[in-house]
């Protein structure tokens, strides 16, 4: 998990309210990924960022919202609209670099933070 | 679309015999392939990769992976089981030819459990 940063590890969210799960890395990585786990179903990818100020959805951004302000750090906000938040998410970064590097391919992840709703 | 087939949803193996987590892909044109291991409450951790080349790739902890594309495989080997392998394994794939950032498809993961 070294470089990558999320907070909290665990975090309980009440009905109706906004939380924020915070990524950050000091792996100097262009790109960073939200994931989001449930039993048996992988991962699935909520939003990315290849740059500063700019991300893009993934397939469940629906109810998430992310900003990336600085390059360092990609923090996902899951709103009120996502009715079913409980699961674990997962943070990555990686290289995006172009011609034949491959280390630009893998993708480091943080140690997550499980979301429960009270 | 791309994606990643992990048909087992667990494998157990006795400790100090070999092991396979198998994986198939579908992808358009050459892909690149990974695996990752996911230890209780982390995230993921990189094992291996192949980009090109020798088909039989070796990683971390002793694993290797043999890429066959003839049969879209990619599976995952290590000749004798411990019991600290005991995690989940995730088979991952892209298309060479994408330049975007998003388009590692992951699999739904394998429940390894070696047995003492």
């Amino acid at each position: 998990d070294g470089g990558i940063t999320q907070s909290p590890k665990y975090l309980f969210r009440k009905e109706g309210q906004n939380v924020t799960l915070s990524c950050e890395q000091n792996l100097n990585h262009d790109a960073m990924y939200w994931y989001r786990q449930d039993p048996g179903q992988g991962l699935r990818l909520i939003y990315y960022s290849q740059i500063v100020n700019d991300f893009q959805k993934g397939d469940i951004a629906e109810g998430y919202s992310v900003s990336r302000e600085k390059k360092e750090s990609f923090p996902l906000t899951v709103t009120s609209a996502q009715k079913n938040p409980t699961a674990f998410y997962l943070c990555a970064s990686s290289i995006v670099g172009s011609g034949g590097s491959l280390a630009k391919n893998i993708q480091y992840f943080g140690a997550g933070t499980r979301l429960s709703v009270l | 679309a791309q994606s990643v087939a992990q048909p087992e949803d667990q494998v157990n193996v006795a400790e100090g015999n070999p092991l396979t987590v198998k994986c198939t892909y579908s992808v358009s044109g050459n892909p690149y392939l990974f695996w990752y291991v996911q230890y209780p409450n982390r995230g993921l951790q990189f094992l291996l990769k192949y980009i090109t080349g020798d088909n039989l790739v070796k990683g971390s902890y002793g694993f290797e992976a043999e890429f066959n594309k003839s049969q879209t495989s990619f599976h995952l080997k290590k000749p004798s089981a411990l019991v600290s392998d005991s995690a989940l394994y995730f088979c991952a794939v892209r298309p060479v030819s994408s330049g975007s950032a998003r388009q590692l498809t992951f699999g739904s993961g394998t429940q390894l459990t070696v047995l003492p």
